[in-house]
């Protein structure tokens, strides 16, 4: 009864590759994010969707694509990986603000990408 | 955009002993995350406390909104304490709802 799950949680492969990290939320929540953690831990948002529509897309490269089949789901594919893209990337799920009251974000386990 | 800062950066404590950590910020927040992450890189939600205080076991959390801090207090330290600590916020302006985090705080505890 996980509430927001990530897979895989490790996926170690070769540059040039291309590789998707799904995420899904059994909260009801209306907004999923991806942020992405770099090898000295800082944290920064990559994305936002809001109902399946995306909302923030701060400056990440164009070969990252999000997709929100659903809003329950946000999966990350990314394309032609690089060694920089090395990193932990998490996943997480709130309620729209002032929806019902303000509530936190709920995170994923986690996605751990090593390229090689 | 909004700026985060944590302090101290690094921390080392002996068992057993108390410590204060320290979050930041530059503008009015809607949404105040502490988050401890564990040494199997999990982040573990804390506290939800954009005012207050809260108390969750020997963890408690003191947000001050008009004056634009929060802390975090740890008593009676144990080595599972240990990890990095988080202070993410989300501003209260602006539509869409995305937490800034700080650069986090590296707390050891040793045996």
């Amino acid at each position: 009864d996980t509430a927001v799950s990530q897979t895989p949680k490790y996926l170690v492969t070769q540059m040039g590759n291309d590789k998707s990290i799904k995420c899904e939320q059994n909260l009801g929540h209306d907004t999923m994010y991806w942020y992405k953690q770099d090898s000295k831990k800082f944290l920064k948002i990559m994305f936002s969707y809001n109902n399946k529509e995306l909302i923030i897309n701060e400056t990440v490269p164009n070969r990252f694509s999000p997709k929100s089949p659903d809003k329950a789901h946000l999966n990350l594919h990314i394309n032609s990986l690089e060694l920089g893209d090395s990193a932990v990337y998490f996943c997480a799920s709130s309620p729209n603000r002032g929806r019902i009251g303000n509530q936190p974000q709920h995170f994923g386990d986690g996605t751990r990408l090593s390229i090689l | 955009g909004i700026q985060v800062e944590q302090s101290p950066p690094d921390l080392i404590l002996q068992e057993g002993a108390n410590s204060t950590l320290r979050c930041n910020f530059s503008d009015s927040v809607n949404n105040l995350q502490w988050f401890h992450q564990n040494p199997w890189g999990q982040l573990i939600n804390l506290f939800y406390i954009p005012s207050g205080t809260k108390q969750n076991g020997r963890l408690s959390a003191t947000t001050v909104a008009t004056e634009r801090y929060s802390l975090l207090y740890i008593s009676s330290s144990q080595t599972t304490d240990s990890g990095v600590y988080f202070c993410a916020v989300e501003p209260l302006s602006g539509s869409a709802r995305q937490l800034t985090f700080g650069s986090g705080t590296q707390l050891t505890v040793l045996p």
